[in-house]
């Protein structure tokens, strides 16, 4: 049964700071890894989908890594706004399921 | 931008109640799936059609809740008796990618049922 698993649960940093939210999953066989945003009481924004054959994805400030064989994923935000702040989560598609993470809630401060 | 539409976003109940949600996909998006989403949480998979046709709901509690989509377009989930637990968002999203998954998932704003 695939796990994913997100660290930290939680961070706050300051306005301007580049950061790493990390994604870790159990089963190597998927077909794509997808981070999205959700912002309170809201539904899920796609941010980035990575491929099972692709080794990362970039839009504007993100950048998304996945590396299949040892199970993990990151998603790198360069110079964090205060608009930024929300939940992020990681899903991994395999055994035609999409998992979730329990996501990291990020705040941002100005 | 194509969306997903979702009704209503926030539905009160009290326990013993029936309720029903409804969901368009974005037009085209042959995948539609229903999630739950308890506070604090990732979402999880209740149900998950391609077209019309039901390809997993082994999450969703059939003795209470249903889910169809009739035609293959719009769906609707329905709780009844509604309990305290079922209290969450309930999530609708869609994708064109077919069985594989290999495309993008494109989630709803979500309707919010607390139940009393």
């Amino acid at each position: 049964k695939q796990e994913v698993t997100q660290i930290p649960a939680a961070l706050s940093v300051p306005e301007g700071e580049n950061l790493v939210l990390n994604c870790s999953f159990t089963d190597s066989a998927i077909y794509n890894l997808q981070w999205f945003r959700q912002d309170p009481g809201k539904g899920l924004t796609s941010l980035l989908l990575i491929q099972s054959s692709q080794r990362e994805q970039t839009s504007g400030r993100l950048n998304a890594s996945l590396d299949k064989s040892s199970g993990r994923s990151t998603l790198y935000i360069a110079a964090s706004q205060p608009g930024d702040s929300a939940t992020y989560l990681c899903a991994v598609y395999g055994g035609n399921k999409l998992v979730f993470g329990a996501g990291t809630i990020l705040r941002v401060k100005s | 931008e194509a969306e997903v539409a979702q009704s209503p976003r926030y539905k009160i109940t009290e326990k013993s109640q029936a309720v029903a949600f409804w969901c368009d996909p974005i037009s085209g998006h042959a995948t539609l799936y229903w999630y739950r989403q308890i506070l604090g949480q990732g979402p999880e998979l209740l149900v998950q059609f391609q077209d019309e046709s039901v390809v997993d709901d082994s999450q969703l509690p059939k003795d209470r809740f249903s889910a169809e989509r009739l035609k293959g377009v719009d769906s609707t989930l329905k709780i009844q008796p509604a309990e305290l637990g079922d209290s969450a968002m309930y999530l609708c999203a869609s994708s064109s990618a077919g069985l594989l998954g290999t495309g993008e998932l494109f989630f709803g704003e979500g309707s919010r049922l607390t139940v009393l």
